[in-house]
């Protein structure tokens, strides 16, 4: 599976949207961009996936290059509650899905 | 629905004493896994159970055993515990191929 590379640290301001990178230079066409996020030390929590086209649910947006090779979550307008680990994981093309977490940026929401 | 629940949450051994974390999850998933997260970490892989009867080996699988004993419920096992195990140990469930997964709560497992 390919291999991710995020900040390990941003800030954000409450209320203004939060914009994480993430690089994928060595993914292969079959697999997914994923983000999950990691608050205090509770289980990782999902937030969203996408293959090619830009995603958008209840939680943030997705936008994935033209190429494939970065992505960036957005989270529209942050809360304090936002202030956790994110990670972006590439896999999940076949077999059981064996995502490989790396140390994630740390986000944190200033008041 | 309770999601996925670990047990137990809080743990304490003295080196080589064993033990078995249990893991069950209440959506019908397929696949099922478990991860270590040691102090400022990521997590990583120790096993995983892509169906219901077969186990597979993750990133870190020494030291460990695992049992998938019906779709339900995946268990971890240390045979003889190692200070080096010290970590949290989450399990988590997905429906099937790229799909979400979800996780535990998380077992925090301390090693003397």
């Amino acid at each position: 599976d390919a291999k991710t590379t995020q900040p390990p640290s941003m800030d954000c301001a409450e209320g203004r949207a939060a914009n994480l990178p993430c690089n994928h230079s060595t993914i292969s066409g079959n697999e997914y961009v994923y983000w999950y996020r990691q608050i205090h030390s509770q289980g990782p929590q999902y937030i969203i996936h996408g293959l090619k086209n830009n995603e958008t649910n209840e939680m943030a947006s997705l936008i994935i290059t033209e190429d494939r090779k970065s992505s960036t979550l957005i989270l529209p307008h942050a809360t304090l509650r936002d202030t956790a680990v994110y990670y972006c994981i590439v896999g999940g093309a076949k077999g059981a899905q064996k995502l490989v977490f790396g140390q994630g940026t740390r986000l944190t929401i200033n008041p | 629905n309770a999601g996925v629940t670990q047990t137990p949450k809080f743990q304490v051994l003295k080196t080589g004493q064993s033990m078995t974390l249990q893991c069950a999850q209440d959506m019908n998933h397929n696949s099922m896994y478990w991860y270590r997260q040691d102090p400022g970490m990521g997590l990583r892989l120790i096993y995983y159970s892509a169906s219901e009867g077969t186990t597979d080996k993750g990133e870190v699988p020494n030291g460990y055993n695992v049992s998938r004993l019906n779709k339900r419920e995946f268990s971890l096992r240390l045979e003889s515990a190692a200070p080096s195990q010290t970590s949290v140990y989450f399990c988590a469930s997905g429906a099937a191929i790229n799909e979400k997964l979800f996780f535990g709560s998380g077992t925090q497992l301390s090693v003397l």
